[in-house]
């Protein structure tokens, strides 16, 4: 799996929109690139994933430049319950069998009241 | 969306003992399972990958002697740590997939194991 970089920690005001952005340079054409968040002492939970083009739903956006190196997961109002560590993953669609998501170091988000 | 629901929570065990881990997914076929463990302040790493009827693969440096997993049915997987030791104290995590290669993978709420 091709490998991903994000800043360690980032703050974020409550009410604002926090933008988390990751590098996966070394992209390939037939891997996704998926968003995970892990609250403290839980389990991830998914947000959000795309392939090429720009994608939203309930809880995010992801923004994937024109080259693919490069995304931005966007939370529109950032909350408290927002704080967390963000994951930035790159996984290959293989169509047939689950593929595995091996975790980077992630973004610690901090949202301050 | 999906449920995967791990059992226990929390364990605190004896060293030497051996403790076993439910994953289960509650209401969709999981054909393939993931093990993670994670320590304090640390990311997620993946021991192995179980797959429905057959043997688990495990990660580069992670004892398939030391940690069985088996995923008997669609929608039960194990993590047995045999005679555990303090140095296994850590966060285990499960995820669960149907199998089709291009969706989301869901996790379980985590165990944390604590060998005295």
């Amino acid at each position: 799996d091709a490998k991903t970089t994000q800043p360690p920690s980032m703050d974020c005001a409550e009410g604002r929109a926090a933008n988390l952005p990751c590098n996966h340079s070394t992209i390939s054409g037939n891997e996704y690139v998926y968003w995970y968040r892990q609250i403290h002492s839980q389990g991830p939970q998914y947000i959000i994933h795309g392939l090429k083009n720009n994608e939203t739903n309930e809880m995010a956006s992801l923004i994937i430049t024109e080259d693919r190196k490069s995304s931005t997961l966007i939370l529109p109002h950032a909350t408290l319950r927002d704080t967390a560590v963000y994951y930035c993953i790159v996984r290959v669609k293989t169509g047939s069998s689950a593929s595995k998501i091996i975790f980077g170091s992630g973004t610690r988000l901090s949202i301050r009241p | 969306g999906a449920v995967v629901s791990q059992h226990p929570s929390r364990v605190i065990c004896k060293s030497g003992t051996s403790v076993k881990i439910e994953c289960r997914s509650l209401d969709f076929q999981a054909t393939t399972m993931f093990w993670y463990r994670q320590f304090p302040k640390q990311s997620l790493m993946l021991m192995a990958t179980s797959n429905e009827g057959s043997k688990a693969t495990y990660e580069q440096g992670v004892e398939k002697d030391k940690f069985l997993i088996n995923h008997a049915s669609l929608t039960l997987s194990t993590l047995t740590v045999t005679s555990a030791h303090p140095e296994d104290s850590s966060f285990y995590i499960c995820s669960a997939s149907v199998g089709r290669g291009d969706e989301k993978l869901f996790f379980g709420s985590g165990t944390q194991l604590s060998v005295l």
